[in-house]
């Protein structure tokens, strides 16, 4: 069965600009988390996703922002970029929602999509 | 500071040695998981611990949950190159906190081993 795709696989933008990111989960998956990954901060939680409705988010500005579809595809977004938002963006997908479908709720996560802010 | 720190940072050592990598935190999580990350990949789970005292092996490698379920460890025997990688450690804190139902990760450690 195919893994967590997601598109573009590279991206370059400049600062001031926006982007959308695209996720589609494992087939039968309905919850999306989103993660972005610096080499300074390390992995750290944006969003999830489930059934279309935003159930958790971590700490960062309201520039970033996402959705679900209703096939389960996930989008996310960054306004106004900054040379900081600059990071590899992984989105997991799960059959349960989070850590509230218990700790063997696996999340797989897709290869990422590298941002790059000029 | 992070919630979960992550030794070493880097470890680059030649085929056939041990290794372990410590994940510490002075919080308490229900569960923690350890991945495996390649250059151009995602992480992949390796193993989730809930117990704390927990060991659980997977070929070569050993997993361990402290007792007060605040720390963790991940043992390499016999390391080969294909074990290169980034080995991240990721809590789940319990309920009750604002960072709950968050995955919370280590900085990574970043395993390199020689033929």
């Amino acid at each position: 069965k195919a893994g967590v795709t997601q598109t573009p696989r590279y991206l370059i933008k400049t600062r001031g600009q926006q982007v959308t990111l695209s996720c589609s989960p494992i087939s039968g998956h309905r919850s999306v988390s989103w993660y972005q990954q610096t080499p300074g901060q390390g992995l750290q939680f944006l969003f999830e996703y489930f059934s279309e409705t935003q159930r958790n988010k971590g700490n960062f500005p309201g520039r970033f922002s996402g959705r679900q579809f209703s096939n389960s595809r996930s989008e996310m977004n960054v306004s106004t970029l900054e040379l900081g938002d600059s990071a590899l963006y992984l989105c997991a997908s799960s059959l349960k929602p989070g850590l509230a479908g218990g700790p063997h709720n696996e999340q797989f996560f897709g290869p990422g999509t590298r941002l790059t802010v000029l | 500071t992070q919630l979960l720190e992550q030794s070493p940072q880097f470890l680059s050592i030649q085929e056939g040695e041990n290794l372990t990598v410590y994940c510490n935190s002075s919080s308490v999580f229900s569960s923690l998981q350890w991945y495996r990350q390649e250059p151009g990949e995602g992480p992949v789970l390796l193993v989730t611990v809930v117990t704390g005292g927990e060991v659980k092996k997977l070929k070569r490698l050993t997993f361990q949950f402290g007792d007060a379920r605040k720390d963790s460890s991940l043992h390499i025997t016999a390391a080969q190159p294909g074990d290169t990688g980034l080995y991240l450690c990721a809590g789940a804190l319990p309920p009750g906190g604002t960072s709950y139902g968050k995955l919370t990760f280590g900085q990574g450690t970043i395993l390199t081993v020689h033929p």
